[in-house]
């Protein structure tokens, strides 16, 4: 079992939708968490990081940590095309190293 | 502020060859330094990363070495190519352990 599971996708929704991506693991000493949003051909861009349980909020994007079900998510509200790109999900105990999701290809269609 | 610097964008390189990519970061001093391979259809792969001038923590056996002469430059290396370095290499810093990390734009190598 992967440490760190993502759905590949890819998930197409019509502009305006709410999206939901989400992440699950398997190591419950994991307590920072992020997402990741990666345009093709370049470097992944931070989006939201939390520490623990519950949820942060930043604009049209929410994230949510449920650490009893080791499951993480990131919602994204009135999706538009510009948020077609591949998401990544990591997280750590807290050391220096960050354990990354293979990514979820999602694509808004206008 | 703070800006990360990777370069090339791009490298088309012969098996058996060197390689040096480098990373330099601004605007801030003992950064946390890392070097990610990303594979197509795979995750991040964490390959190095160095808390300090000097100090290099090796994640993956393999044919590559990093360093780090200065406190805001990573640099990555390999004496001989293999076809299975091909790949996009990612250097990252993040100033400690309660930030996120910073992704440069990163270089992708094809070993041909």
């Amino acid at each position: 079992q992967k440490e760190v599971e993502q759905d590949p996708g890819p998930l197409s929704v019509p502009e305006g939708a709410i999206v939901s991506l989400n992440c699950t693991y398997s190591n419950s000493a994991f307590q920072y968490f992020m997402w990741y949003r990666q345009y093709s051909r370049k470097g992944p861009e931070l989006l939201m990081y939390t520490y623990s349980s519950g949820n942060k909020e930043d604009g049209r994007f929410t994230a949510q940590v449920d650490k009893s079900s080791k499951y993480i998510s990131l919602f994204i509200r009135d999706s538009q095309p510009s948020d077609s790109a591949t998401y990544l999900c990591a997280m750590s105990e807290g050391t220096y190293k960050y354990i990354f999701g293979t990514g979820t290809r999602l694509k808004v269609l206008a | 502020s703070q800006t990360i610097h990777q370069w090339p964008a791009t490298l088309v390189q012969p098996v058996g060859s060197p390689l040096s990519l480098e990373c330099t970061v601004e605007g801030t001093s003992n950064p946390n330094l890392y070097w990610y391979r990303q594979a197509a259809g795979r995750g991040l792969q964490l390959l190095f990363y160095s808390v300090g001038i000097g100090q290099i923590s090796s994640e993956v056996p393999q044919n590559l070495s990093a360093s780090r002469p200065q406190d805001r430059q990573f640099i990555l290396s390999s004496k001989k190519l293999l076809l299975s370095d091909s790949g996009f290499y990612l250097c990252a810093w993040r100033p400690n352990r309660a930030y996120g990390y910073t992704f440069g734009s990163g270089t992708r190598l094809t070993v041909v």
